[in-house]
């Protein structure tokens, strides 16, 4: 069965850091990019950003809003992706999911999500 | 960027009533669109795929359809369990923008 688990997730003070982890099996992981979308309370879905396979080089992109203050990186030998949030501010506060991305299908595996509370 | 826009945002039917809910984006993406289905608590379901083919164990009361600019998501015969929130997505590359969702309500 093919499943993306994430974790890290919790309470943090604004201008706090979190580092999220998105466990990956079932399948190659190897083989696809990896993504996170947030989605913040009462809010739609946001993609947040990506990080591509070793054979693209593992090119990363976020999204415009959130560029400087994140870093999305992977480790194959792991079959694990992350995403090191810095300087959060209280509109972070959101469930995060990891999710593949298919060239074909789109983002057909996604994780069950991990709350991110930023409080002040 | 290109950015997605759907309409409407909230979306009033009952139990067997065929809906439609668009999607336009702002330059043509050929068919890399993605229908999603979200429901609170639950991570998104990918329902279509390529505008218009049905992902592996999805309903066939769900089909999409567009190519370019303008796509659209029907339900034939909506079901209790449809009720729930649809957003639309490029995948085609960055940015991997989502629509802003149309909510399903039950009339």
């Amino acid at each position: 069965e093919m499943q993306l688990v994430e974790s890290g997730g919790g309470l943090v003070q604004p201008g706090g850091s979190l580092k999220l982890s998105c466990a990956a099996s079932g399948f190659t992981f190897t083989d696809f990019a990896m993504h996170w979308v947030r989605q913040a309370p009462g809010k739609g879905l946001e993609w947040v950003a990506r990080v591509r396979t070793y054979l693209n080089t593992y090119e990363t992109a976020y999204a415009p809003s959130l560029q400087g203050r994140l870093t999305i990186s992977r480790d194959d030998s792991k079959n694990t992706a992350y995403l090191q949030m810095n300087s959060l501010k209280t509109e972070d506060t959101a469930v995060y999911y990891c999710t593949r991305l298919s060239p074909t299908y789109g983002m057909d595996v996604w994780g069950r999500g991990t709350t991110v509370t930023v409080f002040s | 960027d290109i950015q997605m826009t759907q309409s409407p945002s909230t979306l009033s039917a009952s139990v067997g009533d065929r809906v439609t809910i668009t999607c336009r984006a702002s330059q043509s993406i050929s068919i890399w669109l993605a229908w999603y289905q979200k429901k609170p608590g639950k991570a998104p379901d990918l329902l279509i795929y390529k505008a218009s083919n049905l992902q592996s164990g999805v309903p066939s009361r769900f089909s999409g359809s567009g190519s370019g600019t303008e796509f659209t998501l029907t339900i034939s015969s909506v079901q209790p369990d449809d009720f729930a929130t649809y957003y639309c997505q490029r995948y085609n590359g960055y940015p991997y923008s989502f629509g802003q969702g149309t909510k399903l309500e039950i009339k």
